[in-house]
């Protein structure tokens, strides 16, 4: 079974503070997402990841996908009450009839406070 | 540039009755179609995917199915549904390939 775990599941900052949500899996992907989500409508996706090493800049947001493409961090800094939502990761794997099929992890649940 | 579209956006239905939730596609051809639910805000659970017409896989067994009568549209049916039905549908499409995908707005769905 492919697991990815997402860290922390929760996390409330002050505006202005920097934050690291983490995504781990013991499986290799050919592809990683980040999306986020606002209550009550679909994932919008930030960022595609596909190198091992890759590092994606989204204005404040940082993406790094690990370099053996089994994890991945987002970095906010100085986080603002707009960056608030459902951070969710979610690996691609390439096999057979599967191929484009997401594993999602359960996702992070933001909040910034002004 | 590409688009999905799904309706209702909401719906209230009693325990034992039908259900047709339909997902189109506008601005792309043969794509990857997807269903997820969503419980509480949390993580995604893929329902079924279909790589063409008339092709469906599914991934979880339970009380609902899906069909694609046509090359964007997919729909998600139930012939009588359960109070564990309740939840968020969320359809989906991605070019062949890369994994990524592209929702659309969801329909949020309460099975009284």
């Amino acid at each position: 079974t492919q697991l990815l775990e997402q860290s922390p599941q929760f996390l409330s900052i002050q505006e202005g503070e920097n934050l690291t949500v983490y995504c781990n899996s013991s499986s290799v992907f050919s592809s990683l997402q980040w999306y986020r989500q606002e209550p009550g409508e679909g994932p919008v996706l930030l960022v595609t990841v596909v190198t091992g090493g890759e590092v994606k800049k989204l204005k404040r947001l940082t993406f790094q996908f690990g370099d053996a493409r089994k994890d991945s961090s987002l970095h906010i800094t100085a986080a603002q009450p707009g960056d608030t939502g459902l951070y969710l990761c979610a690996g691609a794997l390439n096999y057979g009839g599967s191929q484009g099929n997401l594993i999602f992890g359960k996702g992070t649940k933001l909040s910034v406070k002004p | 540039s590409q688009t999905i579209h799904q309706w209702p956006a909401t719906l209230v239905q009693p325990v034992g009755s039908p259900l047709s939730l339909e997902c189109t596609v506008e601005g792309t051809s043969n794509p990857n179609l997807y269903w997820y639910r969503q419980a509480a805000g949390r993580g995604l659970q893929l329902l079924f995917y279909s790589v063409g017409i008339g092709q469906i896989s599914s991934e979880v067994p339970q009380n609902l199915s899906a069909s694609r009568p046509q090359d964007r549209q997919f729909i998600l049916s139930s012939k009588k549904l359960l109070l564990s039905d309740s939840g968020f549908y969320l359809c989906a499409w991605s070019p062949l390939g890369p994994g990524e995908q592209y929702f659309g707005p969801g329909t949020r769905l309460t099975v009284t």
